[in-house]
């Protein structure tokens, strides 16, 4: 099974500023890598496709890059309405297509 | 608009079985694979498998393949995961997701308690 390791679990932040979150895959997954968020008692939403693709309707201070193994995921310009648990997937390999652990975005 | 429609919770006793459904609107349900995920209170989210509507082929992760069976009535555009000898290890949120530019429509989750 592919193993997709977010490294960080918490990640502080303050609004405006710019925050990146990482996402290492244990084999080369190509680009076939997608970033979710989700807040307390909400679904998961889709953010990224593709590791750089946004999603429909996805504010432009949401990106994503990478290919291989390695992933980021970046919020150009924090907003207050941004604080969530993000999770990195990919579907590469499948099956199990796997997720990330997530880290949890918070104010500090 | 597309809509995946799970029912709020479930309350089950210890050792029974249980079918979660995910009713399916606002497109072509045989069009797209159907997958599920659980969540445990407080914990990431993992894969259990996805279906095909259009002809029932599935694709399990291993961990869940003695655990959950997968299926789905197209008459209805519903989708159907059966939980079988639950334990409070399977007391979690269920989500069924659809599979287009990856999990781009989720449902609400089904809140599964097992509990005597």
């Amino acid at each position: 099974d592919i193993v997709m390791t977010q490294s960080h679990k918490f990640m502080s932040t303050s609004v405006g500023d710019r925050v990146s979150i990482t996402c290492k895959a244990s084999q080369d997954v190509s680009t076939a890598v997608a970033w979710y968020q989700q807040k307390p008692g909400q679904s998961p939403k889709l953010l990224i496709y593709s590791a750089s693709y946004r999603y429909t309707g996805v504010p432009d201070r949401f990106t994503g890059s990478g290919s291989g193994t390695d992933f980021t995921f970046t919020i150009s310009s924090v907003q207050a309405e941004d604080l969530a648990v993000y999770y990195c997937q990919q579907h590469y390999s499948t099956p199990p297509l796997t997720f990330g652990a997530g880290t949890k975005l918070e104010l500090k | 608009q597309v809509q995946l429609q799970q029912p709020g919770a479930e309350l089950v006793k210890p050792g029974a079985s249980v079918k979660l459904s995910c009713k399916a609107s606002g497109y072509t349900f045989t069009s797209y694979w159907m997958h599920w995920v659980k969540q445990r209170p407080g914990q990431g989210l993992e894969w259990i498998g996805e279906i095909n509507p259009s002809n029932g082929r599935t694709n399990y992760n291993e961990k869940f393949k003695s655990k959950a069976t997968l299926t789905v009535d197209k008459s209805s555009s519903t989708a159907y995961m059966q939980l079988s000898s639950l334990t409070s290890e399977d007391s979690a949120v269920y989500y069924c997701a659809r599979d287009s530019y990856d999990f781009d429509y989720w449902g609400q989750g089904t809140t599964l308690t097992v509990s005597s």
